[in-house]
C-alpha cells in the first residue's frame, strides 16, 4: 500500500480566508481523489484529482470553492477558499493505484473555521 | 443512485464480545466491497475487501463475506478487544469511486 501524507494535519481559520491542503504520496499513482468527513459523518468524495488536466467534481462541489491542483503523478492541492463555518470539517486524500479497486488513504487534515 | 446501508451505531460490547456490524449494498452490478476503519483522529484504513460473491474478506480477526443473494457484506470478529475501539465504513466501489455508509462507531469496555 502507498504511504500517504496530508499537510497541514490541523489548522484554524477566519471566516473569509482560503487554506491549501497539500497531499503527498510516496509512489506515482494513477487515480488521486479529494474527500469531506464533516463532524461525525461518513466521507463525501469532492472531486478526482486529474494529473495535467482539470478536476471531476462531485455534484454539489465547484471548482471556485475548492480549486484542485495535480502537477504530477505523486502531489495534488486542494485549496478551500472563502471560507465559513460549514466547512470545518476533516479533508483526506486518497489514492488509487491502476488495475487496483481499493483506495489508501491520507491521515486528513482537521480543519476549524471560526 | 448507488448505496451502501451500515447498522446505526453506536455498539457498546465488553471485550472478548461477538461483534456484528450489518451492512447492504445497492445491487446494481457486482461491486467491490471494503470495510475501512477509522481509529480515534486518524484517517481511514482498509481493513478487509471482497471482489466477488462468495469471497471472504479477513484481516486482524475481521471477516466479511460477499454475500450477493442478500446484498450483504456484515463485518464480524468473535473476540473483540480494547483496541478494535473505533468507526467502521462499509463502502461499496462505484465507477472507480467508492460509497460510504454512514459509519458505525464501536466502544468496547473491559
Amino acid at each position: 500500500s502507498a504511504v500517504i501524507s496530508q499537510k497541514p494535519s490541523r489548522d484554524i481559520c477566519q471566516r473569509g480566508t482560503s487554506l491549501t491542503i497539500q497531499c503527498q504520496v510516496d509512489s506515482q499513482v494513477t487515480m488521486m481523489f479529494w474527500y469531506r468527513q464533516q463532524p461525525g459523518q461518513s466521507l463525501t468524495l469532492i472531486a478526482t484529482a486529474n494529473q495535467g488536466s482539470e478536476a471531476t467534481y462531485e455534484s454539489g462541489f465547484v471548482i471556485d470553492k475548492f480549486p484542485i491542483s495535480r502537477p504530477n503523478l505523486t502531489f495534488s492541492t486542494l485549496t478551500v477558499s472563502n471560507m465559513s463555518p460549514e466547512d470545518s470539517s476533516i479533508y483526506l486524500c486518497s489514492v488509487r493505484a491502476s488495475g487496483r479497486n481499493e483506495q489508501y488513504f491520507g491521515p486528513g487534515t482537521r480543519l476549524t473555521v471560526t | 443512485g448507488d448505496s451502501v446501508t451500515q447498522m446505526e451505531g453506536p455498539v457498546t460490547l465488553s471485550e472478548e464480545a461477538f461483534l456484528t456490524i450489518n451492512c447492504t449494498y445497492t445491487a446494481t452490478g457486482y461491486p467491490s466491497l471494503f470495510w475501512y476503519v477509522q481509529y480515534p483522529g486518524e484517517g481511514l484504513q482498509l481493513l478487509l475487501k471482497a471482489t466477488k460473491a462468495d469471497d471472504k474478506g479477513s484481516n486482524k480477526g475481521f471477516e466479511a463475506t460477499y454475500r450477493k443473494e442478500t446484498t450483504s457484506f456484515h463485518l464480524e470478529k468473535g473476540s473483540v478487544q480494547v483496541s478494535d475501539s473505533a468507526v467502521y465504513f462499509c463502502a461499496r466501489g462505484s465507477q472507480g469511486n467508492l460509497i460510504f455508509g454512514k459509519g458505525t462507531k464501536l466502544s468496547v469496555k473491559p
